[in-house]
């Protein structure tokens, strides 16, 4: 159980162009799902958290214009680069809050790698 | 501020020996620990967690083990095989808050 997936896992676009990341939770329902961005060799950077039906919180120095975040549903959340750049180049991961016996546990999608020329 | 720091950045160990990953934090507040593994450009898998009521939780050949007192926690992993060979992360929150992650520790079991 607790299977989280990413669409799609590699993307590549021409700078100024837009992009769409979806992350979906596949067996559980989850009310807040999280963004993370990974550059080589460096840990985990969360960029915001998605709550279902309200408005995303993002960490300091992210620009919520430029990384449209989108949690439509319980089981959907959906990343947007808005006019991508070539330092947007990252691995981009999501990550959605299940259960693990008392305690919440967040389970990792598998990436997307985007590659902006 | 690193509230979660992982010292060593990367760990070499035997097949059929003992790995241990270090994990130290300093926020007070932090009441629940997990243990992530990763795959280059793949997400994290979760591994195992504790919560700040227990010092140790076992699953299988991974166990891990908090001391409150020294804000230290570690993950074992008994006999550690070549599949295990990945980066380790450390993370913790308080219950219902963001995870904040370690920096990683890169193990490698060599045959």
């Amino acid at each position: 159980g607790a299977v989280v997936s990413q669409h799609p896992s590699r993307v590549i676009c021409k700078s100024g162009t837009s992009v769409k990341i979806e992350c979906r939770s596949l067996d559980f329902q989850a009310t807040t799902m999280f963004w993370y961005r990974q550059f080589p060799k460096q840990s985990l950077m969360l960029m915001a958290t998605s709550n279902e039906g309200s408005k995303a919180t993002y960490e300091q120095g992210v620009e919520k214009d430029k990384f449209l975040i989108n949690h439509a549903s319980l089981t959907l959340s959906t990343l947007t680069v808005t006019s991508a750049h070539p330092e947007d180049s990252s691995f981009y991961i999501c990550s959605a809050r299940g259960f693990q016996g008392a305690s919440d546990t967040q389970y990792f999608g598998p990436g997307t790698r985007l590659t902006v020329l | 501020d690193q509230q979660v720091k992982q010292n060593s950045p990367s760990l070499s160990v035997q097949e059929g020996r003992i790995s241990i990953l270090n994990c130290d934090y300093t926020n007070s507040m932090f009441d629940y620990f997990l243990w992530y593994k990763k795959y280059p450009a793949e997400g994290p898998t979760f591994l195992i967690s504790i919560s700040s009521i227990k010092d140790k939780n076992e699953d299988g050949r991974f166990t891990v083990f908090l001391n409150k007192s020294a804000k230290h926690l570690s993950l074992h992993i008994v006999p550690s095989q070549p599949g295990d060979s990945a980066v380790y992360f450390c993370a913790a929150s308080e219950v219902g808050e963001k995870l904040t992650f370690g920096t990683g520790t890169r193990l490698t079991i060599i045959p």
